[in-house]
C-alpha cells in the first residue's frame, strides 16, 4: 500500500518552462489536494477536488492549473514557470465523511521544485 | 476571517522537559475542525489529531494532549517529557465547513535537545 505517491521528487526548471506534477493516491480518497509549502508560511492550499472530474481554487491558484481526470490521479501543472513558484509541493488525499474539511489529509513526500 | 496563528516560530526544550505548541484561530464558522499535523526533518507530514468544533474534550495520547478552548479559540498541543525524536515542525490547521476554507498555521519548529 503506497499511499500517496508524487512524482518527481525534485525538478529544476527555467523561467517560462512548464511541467506537470504528478499525484496518485491509492486509498480510494474522494478528496484530493495540492499545496505548497515555503518558509515561514507554512502550508497554502492551490487547489482541491472533491471528486474525479471536479476541481475548486484554494488560497493561492494563480499561475496553476489541475486536473482530475481519474479518480486515483490529481495533476498539477505550471503553464509558465516564475521563480516565485520556487517551493515544495505537497499533494494530499482523504476521504469524504461526514462533508468538507474533517478528515484527516495523507500527504504525499513532497516535490522539491526550483525555479531559475 | 479564516486564520491560524502559530506565534512560537521556534522553542527549544531539553529532552524531559514538557513543552506546549500554542494555536490560535480564528474563525466566524460554527462547523469547523482543527488538526495537528507533524513535519519531522525527513519532510513528511503525519496527522496527529483532529477536533471538531462541537467536542471540547481535551485528549491525551501517551506523552501527547491537547487543550481545545472554544472561549479563547485555541487549541494548544502539550508533549510531556519530550524526546528528541519530537524535534519536528509541528502544524495546527482549520478546516471551516461553512465557509469552505481550509488553514495551515505557519508552524512551530520544535527541538528537542538532549
Amino acid at each position: 500500500n503506497a499511499g500517496v505517491t508524487q512524482t518527481p521528487k525534485f525538478r529544476v526548471l527555467k523561467t517560462g518552462q512548464s511541467m506537470t506534477l504528478l499525484c496518485a493516491q491509492d486509498m480510494n480518497h474522494e478528496y484530493m489536494y495540492w499545496y505548497r509549502q515555503d518558509p515561514g508560511m507554512g502550508l497554502r492550499l492551490i487547489h482541491y477536488s472533491v471528486g474525479e472530474g471536479t476541481t475548486a481554487k484554494g488560497e493561492v491558484p494563480d499561475g496553476y492549473n489541475v486536473s482530475r481526470l481519474k479518480k486515483q490521479n490529481f495533476l498539477l501543472g505550471l503553464e509558465s514557470a516564475a521563480p516565485s513558484q520556487t517551493s515544495v509541493y505537497f499533494c494530499a488525499s482523504s476521504y469524504s465523511l461526514e462533508g468538507r474539511w474533517n478528515q484527516p489529509q495523507h500527504f504525499g513526500d513532497g516535490t522539491r521544485l526550483s525555479i531559475l | 476571517a479564516q486564520k491560524v496563528t502559530q506565534a512560537q516560530t521556534e522553542i527549544s526544550v531539553v529532552e524531559k522537559e514538557d513543552v506546549t505548541l500554542d494555536c490560535v484561530y480564528e474563525t466566524r464558522d460554527t462547523t469547523y475542525y482543527l488538526f495537528w499535523y507533524k513535519q519531522p526533518p525527513s519532510g513528511e507530514l503525519v496527522f496527529l489529531i483532529r477536533r471538531n468544533s462541537f467536542d471540547e474534550q481535551n485528549e491525551i495520547s501517551g506523552r501527547y494532549s491537547w487543550n481545545f478552548q472554544k472561549s479563547t479559540s485555541s487549541f494548544n498541543f502539550t508533549i510531556t517529557a519530550s524526546q528528541v525524536v519530537d524535534s519536528a515542525v509541528y502544524f495546527c490547521a482549520l478546516g471551516s465547513y461553512n465557509f469552505n476554507k481550509f488553514y495551515f498555521g505557519s508552524g512551530t519548529k520544535l527541538n528537542v535537545k538532549p
